[in-house]
């Protein structure tokens, strides 16, 4: 069956950098793109981007150009998330997401999601 | 950049209600719209895409409608599992979500 597994909860303190991981299975990794979305305590959902996982190119919301950075280890289906010089707003639960349509379509419908990982930014 | 604009902000239904919530975009956007549902520490599922279309195991009691700027997600019989936040999106371009509904038991 289709899965995407996260990586594990992180404590950080301000300034410092974070690497979460979305480990896919179940489907060819290559054939779908992955999404990002952050969920900060007590907030709603916010689309951070997304990468291509065919080329690797990754594509970033205005609000996540800068210090977020969408990578690849195609050979292990993995998606990564990385942060850097983190700051109390970066305190959020950041999903994995999954596209219903192949990574051809423009149309981002999630039907499969990673449980989420909790990164605190305190110092 | 559109904005989705969901209404009302929370709800409290008893069980066997109806209850309809709304999504409402700042352009047209056909009917490019998705629901999600989302529990307390949970990831959001998929409920509607494409405006209307129910995903793979969804209960009939949900169904999406609208078209262009103006969109529903009506749940029929309100059951006790359906507390939960409710989001709609946009699913195109850069996907942009609503800030929810959040639909309470009494």
């Amino acid at each position: 069956q289709i899965q995407l597994v996260q990586s594990g909860p992180e404590l950080k303190k301000p300034g410092e950098s974070v690497k979460i991981s979305c480990k896919a299975s179940g489907y060819t990794f290559t054939d779908y793109a992955m999404h990002w979305v952050k969920q900060a305590p007590g907030k709603g959902l916010k689309w951070m981007g997304w990468i291509n996982t065919y080329t690797g190119k990754p594509t970033y919301a205005d609000d996540f150009k800068g210090r977020f950075v969408f990578s690849l280890e195609a050979s292990a289906s993995t998606a990564n998330l990385q942060i850097s010089n983190l700051k109390n707003e970066d305190t959020a639960t950041y999903f994995c997401a999954r596209p219903a349509g192949h990574i051809t379509t423009t149309r981002y419908y999630f039907d499969y999601w990673g449980q989420g990982v909790m990164v605190t930014v305190s110092s | 950049n559109i904005v989705m604009t969901q209404s009302p902000k929370s709800m409290s239904i008893s069980v066997g209600d109806r209850v309809t919530m709304n999504c409402k975009a700042s352009q047209n956007v056909g009917n490019n719209i998705a629901w999600y549902q989302q529990k307390p520490g949970q990831s959001p599922k998929l409920l509607i895409y494409y405006a209307s279309n129910r995903y793979t195991g969804v209960p009939d009691r949900f169904t999406g409608g609208g078209y262009g700027t103006d969109f529903t997600l009506t749940i029929n019989s309100v059951q006790a599992e359906d507390a939960a936040f409710y989001y709609c999106q946009r699913i195109y371009n850069s996907p942009p979500f609503g800030a929810g509904t959040k639909l309470e038991l009494k």
